[in-house]
């Protein structure tokens, strides 16, 4: 049983447009939701995260919306560029446990 | 400052035959974690340790696997005897007791195929 259902499995955005991840989620206790990116060989790296008791964050280019009531979550990417080409992991955790989404394999077209 | 070590980088074997992965975690961190990503579901967590101690292992699939931290530094994940099912990319991560639960460092993973 999945904890966190991630969407869309693949992503083709043009340089300069906005990428949207979203997911899911069932269980309330989970109380943090961090968003990893990963690259080709590489390990998943910490991008982004946001705590339940708000809407909104935003670091950069990239930001978090998180609906509480709904159980969803999505991260947004503005003004996409080709760098931004990976593997994008959504998760959810209530104290040492981490579940992941599915992930999402985003290109961007140049 | 050197990442997480995991080694072998790729193993290829076959049927019940064992396979041992091993994980150098950052050089401090007290929390290490074992996932496997059968990149149908995500990253599955399969257990972790706080120093030597094992604090949770309920995702381990089968008691074919079984995972050690004898010292508390490197970690080795077992699988005994392999099956063709358990082919998937496995993933170390590491934090350090004093930083938010949050920061957890990925390693690149040993990518296990089990023909």
């Amino acid at each position: 049983q999945q904890q966190v259902k991630q969407s869309p499995q693949s992503l083709i955005v043009q340089k300069g447009g906005i990428s949207i991840i979203n997911c899911a989620y069932e269980n309330t206790a989970f109380d943090y939701f961090p968003w990893y990116q990963q690259f080709p060989g590489k390990g998943p790296a910490l991008l982004i995260a946001i705590r339940p008791d708000v809407s909104e964050k935003k670091e950069g280019r990239f930001t978090i919306s998180f609906n509480k009531s709904a159980k969803q979550f999505s991260l947004h990417i503005m003004d996409s560029q080709p760098g931004d080409s990976a593997t994008y992991f959504c998760a959810a955790t209530n104290f040492n446990k981490f579940y992941f989404g599915s992930g999402t394999k985003l290109n961007v077209k140049p | 400052d050197a990442g997480i070590i995991q080694s072998p980088k790729h193993e290829v074997t076959e049927m019940g035959q064992t396979v041992t992965l091993r994980c150098e975690p950052i050089f401090g961190h007290n929390f290490l974690f074992w996932y496997r990503d059968t990149f149908v579901q995500g990253l599955e967590l399969l257990s972790y340790f706080r120093s030597r101690s094992i604090i949770d292992n309920a995702g381990m699939p089968t008691e074919r696997f079984s995972a050690e931290r004898p010292d508390g530094s490197f970690s080795t994940l077992k699988i005994q005897p392999a099956e063709q099912g358990d082919s998937a990319v496995y993933v170390c991560a590491s934090r350090d007791r004093w930083t938010g639960k949050e920061t957890q460092y990925f390693g690149p993973g040993t990518r296990l195929l089990v023909l």
